[in-house]
C-alpha cells in the first residue's frame, strides 16, 4: 500500500522567504501528485497536479515537482506572505490497491511571519 | 470550476440522532468520496461510489452508511449518531480524465 510522508510537519518563515516542502511516496507506480492547502476549518483546495508524465507544474508563486524515480515531489513557495500560512498536503490520487483512493501525507503546516 | 457543495458547514447533533451529510458535485463526475479528518489522525476515507448506487468501504465505514441514487449526490449516514463521530467531514469527487480530486468545503459535526 501507498505511504506518503511530508517533512518537516511544521515550518515558520519570515515573510518574503523562499521556501521548499517535501513529499516522498513509497510506491513510485505513481499516476499523478496533488497538491492541496487547508486553512483552519476549512476543506483542501487544490493547488497544482502533476500527471506522471510531467516534471513540474507551476501556478504563479508556487512550482511543485515530482520525480517519481526517488519517490519525492517538492513544492516550492516564492517570496513567501502571511497569507500562505495554511497546512499543506501532498496526495496520491491513484494508489495501487483498491481503485480510485487517495492516500494523504499527513501535511505541513506553515507559517509566514509578518 | 467544478464545484463541490456540502450543505452544511457546521452541524450539532444528540447521541443516537440519525444524520444526514449532502454533498453535491456540478461536473459529472462518476467517483465521489467521503472522508473524515481528525487532529493526529489526518484523512481518513469513509466510503466512496463508483456509479451511481455503487459504493464501497473504505478504511473506517464502521457506524457509517452511504447513498448515490444520482450521479451529482452522494449522501453519508450515521444511522445513530455517537460523540466519537464528532469530527470534519470531507466530501470530494475526482475527474478520472485525470484531473485531480475537488474537496467541498466541509462540514464540522459536533455530537452531544
Amino acid at each position: 500500500k501507498q505511504e506518503v510522508t511530508q517533512i518537516p510537519a511544521a515550518l515558520s518563515v519570515p515573510e518574503g522567504e523562499n521556501l521548499v516542502l517535501n513529499c516522498s511516496f513509497t510506491d513510485s507506480a505513481i499516476y499523478n501528485l496533488q497538491w492541496f492547502r487547508q486553512d483552519p476549518g476549512k476543506g483542501l483546495t487544490s493547488l497544482l497536479l502533476i500527471q506522471s508524465s510531467q516534471r513540474e507544474q507551476t501556478s504563479g508563486r508556487l512550482n511543485a515537482s515530482l520525480d517519481k524515480s526517488s519517490g519525492r515531489s517538492t513544492l516550492y513557495i516564492a517570496a513567501s506572505q502571511p497569507g500562505d500560512s495554511a497546512t499543506y498536503l501532498c496526495a496520491d490520487p491513484f494508489s495501487s490497491g483498491s481503485a480510485r483512493q487517495l492516500t494523504f501525507g499527513s501535511g505541513t503546516q506553515l507559517t509566514v511571519l509578518p | 470550476d467544478v464545484k463541490v457543495t456540502q450543505s452544511s458547514r457546521y452541524l450539532v447533533k444528540r447521541t443516537g440522532e440519525k444524520v444526514f451529510l449532502e454533498c453535491v458535485q456540478d461536473m459529472d463526475h462518476e467517483n465521489m468520496f467521503w472522508y473524515r479528518q481528525d487532529p493526529g489522525l489526518g484523512l481518513r476515507l469513509i466510503y466512496f461510489s463508483y456509479d451511481v448506487k455503487m459504493k464501497e468501504k473504505g478504511d473506517i465505514p464502521e457506524g457509517y452508511s452511504v447513498s448515490r441514487e444520482k450521479k451529482e449526490r452522494f449522501s453519508l449516514i450515521l444511522e445513530s449518531a455517537s460523540t466519537n463521530q464528532t469530527s470534519m467531514y470531507l466530501c470530494a469527487s475526482i475527474d478520472l480524465r485525470g484531473e485531480g480530486y475537488t474537496f467541498g468545503s466541509g462540514t464540522r459535526l459536533t455530537v452531544v
